[in-house]
C-alpha cells in the first residue's frame, strides 16, 4: 500500500511566523503535491513537483514556497503565515507523468493561524 | 463562476438506496474525469476515473460523462453506510495533466 504521511495533524501558528509542513511518502513517486481544502472551494493546487528539485506553481502559489531535496519528501513553506492561510492542507503523490491524476493523498494538516 | 460546480448537499439515503451525485463544468476541453472519496479525517483517495463520454461501472458505482451537456455523474448501488464520505469529482483536459479541476464535494450519509 502507498503511504502518505504528513508531519502533524493539527498545527496551530501566530501570524508571522515561518511555518514548515512536510511530507513523505514511500513508493517512489516522481510526483508530489500540494492542496489547500476549503469548505465551498474544494482542493486547489498550491504547487507541484515531478522530479527531485524541480517544482511548479500550481493555481494558488501566493505566500507558499516549497523544496523537495529528496524524491520521497516534499515540503510546504509558508514565509510568513497570514490568518487566511488557516485551512487544511493535503499533499498527494502519483507515479509518473502517464497518469498523474491518480494521486494518493496523506491524512491532512489543519492549520490554524491566529 | 468556477471551472466545475458541484452540489455540496449534505445528502442523506437509506441503506439500499441508489446515490446519484453529479458535476457541471464549463470548459469544454475536458475529457478526463475522476471521482474521490473522502472519509472524514482522511485524505481522498481516487475511486473512478473514465474518458470522454459514455458509462464505466465498477462494482456498485458507475460513472457517466455527457460531454455534450457538460454533466458528470456517479451513482452508488446497494448504498452502505460505509459508503458514508464526501465525493468529489475532479477533470483535466490531458491524460498527462498535473493540475486538475476539483469540485467542492458533495457529503454523503447512508443511515443503516
Amino acid at each position: 500500500d502507498v503511504k502518505v504521511t504528513q508531519s502533524s495533524r493539527y498545527l496551530v501558528k501566530r501570524t508571522g511566523e515561518k511555518v514548515f509542513l512536510e511530507c513523505v511518502q514511500d513508493m517512489d513517486h516522481e510526483n508530489m503535491f500540494w492542496y489547500r481544502q476549503d469548505p465551498g472551494l474544494g482542493l486547489r493546487l498550491i504547487y507541484f513537483s515531478y522530479d527531485v528539485k524541480m517544482k511548479e506553481k500550481g493555481d494558488i502559489p501566493e505566500g507558499y514556497s516549497v523544496s523537495r531535496e529528496k524524491k520521497e519528501r516534499f515540503s510546504l513553506i509558508l514565509e510568513s503565515a497570514s490568518t487566511n492561510q488557516t485551512s487544511m492542507y493535503l499533499c498527494a503523490s502519483s507515479f509518473d507523468s502517464v497518469r498523474p491524476y491518480e494521486q494518493y493523498f496523506g491524512p491532512g494538516t489543519r492549520l490554524t493561524v491566529t | 463562476q468556477k471551472e466545475v460546480e458541484q452540489d455540496p448537499g449534505p445528502l442523506s439515503v437509506p441503506e439500499g438506496a441508489i446515490v446519484s451525485l453529479n458535476c457541471t463544468y464549463s470548459n469544454s476541453a475536458f475529457q478526463y474525469f475522476m471521482w474521490y472519496r473522502q472519509y472524514s479525517r482522511k485524505g481522498p483517495e481516487l475511486l473512478m476515473y473514465t474518458y470522454s463520454s459514455g458509462n464505466k461501472e465498477d462494482g456498485r458505482f458507475t460513472a457517466q460523462v455527457d460531454k455534450s451537456s457538460k454533466y458528470i455523474s456517479l451513482f452508488i448501488r446497494d448504498s452502505q453506510p460505509s459508503d458514508s464520505a464526501t465525493y468529489l469529482c475532479a477533470m483535466s483536459a490531458r491524460s498527462n495533466d498535473y493540475k486538475l479541476s476539483f469540485g467542492a464535494g458533495t457529503t454523503v450519509t447512508v443511515r443503516a
